[in-house]
């Protein structure tokens, strides 16, 4: 499975724009890019996926580099509830696991 | 739906201890999987399986047995608990085919004394 990198965490402060970032250099042509965070003391929870082209939807938006070694999950306006251990995964298609890594941990600040 | 619901919420065993965590999904999902979370860690998974069954190996499956007799339910069984087992279990499922999202339980926190 691909690696990626991810920061162990960042702050934000409520209401303001969130950029987390993930590496993934070694990613090939059929892996798909996804993000999922998990909340404190619950399981994992899907929040969106891209291949190439940036995709959005009402959680987030996701900003996928030319050369796709690298993306940004974007959350637009964060909230206290965002607050959440967020995880980059790389899914190939023919694949059914998801490979968790540690993930960033986001804490958001009122 | 309810979802994915695991059964029990915390278990705390003793060692050689063995017991069963229910997993159940009403989602008419084919896809199943057991994950385990060490504190500070990703998810790793244990076992998965593709239908009723049919189960697979994942990255950690030692110590865990797994069945799948209905497309509801996936149980895992561990039969000699160890401390090394104390963890968090996440169930998780999908639809048949490959899938955008899993869809994830609450959890069941087991700890091993």
């Amino acid at each position: 499975d691909a690696k990626t990198t991810q920061p162990n965490s960042m702050e934000s402060n409520e209401e303001e724009p969130v950029h987390l970032p993930c590496n993934h250099s070694t990613i090939s042509g059929t892996d798909y890019i996804h993000w999922y965070r998990q909340l404190p003391s619950q399981g994992p929870e899907y929040v969106i996926h891209g291949l190439t082209s940036n995709v959005n939807n009402r959680m987030a938006s996701l900003a996928i580099a030319e050369d796709r070694k690298s993306s940004t999950l974007i959350l637009h306006r964060a909230t206290l509830r965002d607050a959440a251990v967020y995880y980059c995964i790389l899914r190939d298609q023919g694949a059914q696991k998801l490979v968790f890594g540690q993930g960033t941990r986001l804490t958001i600040n009122p | 739906n309810a979802g994915v619901t695991q059964t029990p919420k915390f278990r705390i065993l003793k060692i050689g201890q063995s017991m069963t965590l229910q997993c159940t999904q009403d989602m008419n999902h084919n896809y199943m999987y057991w994950y385990r979370q060490d504190p500070g860690m990703g998810l790793k998974l244990i076992y998965y399986s593709v239908g009723a069954g049919i189960t697979d190996k994942g990255e950690v499956p030692n110590g865990y047995n797994v069945s799948r007799s209905t497309t509801e339910d996936f149980p895992l069984r561990l039969e000699l608990a160890a401390p090394s087992q104390t963890s968090v279990y996440f169930c998780a499922s999908h639809p048949r085919g490959w899938s955008n999202e899993q869809f994830f339980g609450p959890g069941t926190r087991l700890t091993v004394l």
